[in-house]
């Protein structure tokens, strides 16, 4: 079946340090994938998305890639804020299973001043 | 827009008791589904629904049940709460294809 795979955490950084989140996932069909991004005592919210090989997902300054010959959705970014500590969570959806998603562990994130 | 609403926030539960927990959403959103979050497991599918009066299974729907009579909601019930349905249940919605959910607020349960 179709599963994701995350980095385990937590990821500790420095403000302005570059932060990459690995994500490789397994599907048997051609899935969308998805970054979502969940904040203390917040539900998760859509951070951004690639519905193809090699579309480039973007949004706040966040970036993903979506490799299918790597089967890989990383997600970038050039420099956090203390502001981006949350918890960020690799996920994928198959039109085929009527767009379940199914999501990753999650990946914890904390940026020190 | 109030998107997804999800109530009650927090709830405790004795060992056999029966509750439901609500969620609506205002998006006209065909599909809407059910998760349960803890702690290194990330988010499990317990139900989900492609519409008004369809539902199906999804990863961990022992001692959950679900209908859908409108569009708008999808209650999740707990037939007979037990601690190992202790966690955080969050309620999400989207229309069909690779939009993204909305999720809700979650509504944080313990089971004693």
């Amino acid at each position: 079946g179709n599963s994701v795979t995350q980095m385990e955490g937590p990821v500790t950084l420095s403000e302005e340090a570059f932060l990459t989140i690995n994500c490789t996932y397994t599907a048997t069909g051609y899935p969308s994938l998805f970054w979502y991004v969940q904040y203390p005592g917040e539900g998760l919210q859509l951070l951004l998305k690639a519905t193809k090989a090699d579309d480039k997902g973007s949004n706040k300054g966040f970036e993903a890639t979506y490799r299918k010959e790597t089967t890989s959705f990383h997600l970038e970014k050039g420099s956090v804020q203390v502001s981006d500590s949350a918890v960020y969570f690799c996920a994928l959806s198959d039109k085929t299973s009527y767009d379940k998603v199914i999501f990753g562990p999650g990946t914890s994130l904390s940026v020190i001043p | 827009n109030a998107g997804v609403t999800q109530t009650p926030k927090f709830q405790v539960l004795k060992t056999g008791q029966s509750m439901t927990l609500q969620c609506a959403q205002d998006m006209n959103h065909e599909y809407m589904s059910w998760y349960r979050q803890d702690p290194g497991m990330g988010l499990r599918l317990i139900h989900y629904s492609v519409g008004a009066g369809i539902t199906d299974q999804g990863e961990v729907p022992n001692g959950y049940n679900v209908s859908r009579s409108t569009t708008e909601d999808f209650p999740l019930r707990l037939l007979s709460a037990a601690p190992s349905q202790t966690s955080v249940y969050f309620c999400a919605s989207s229309p069909p294809g690779a939009y993204g959910y909305t999720f809700g607020s979650g509504t944080r349960l313990t089971v004693v």
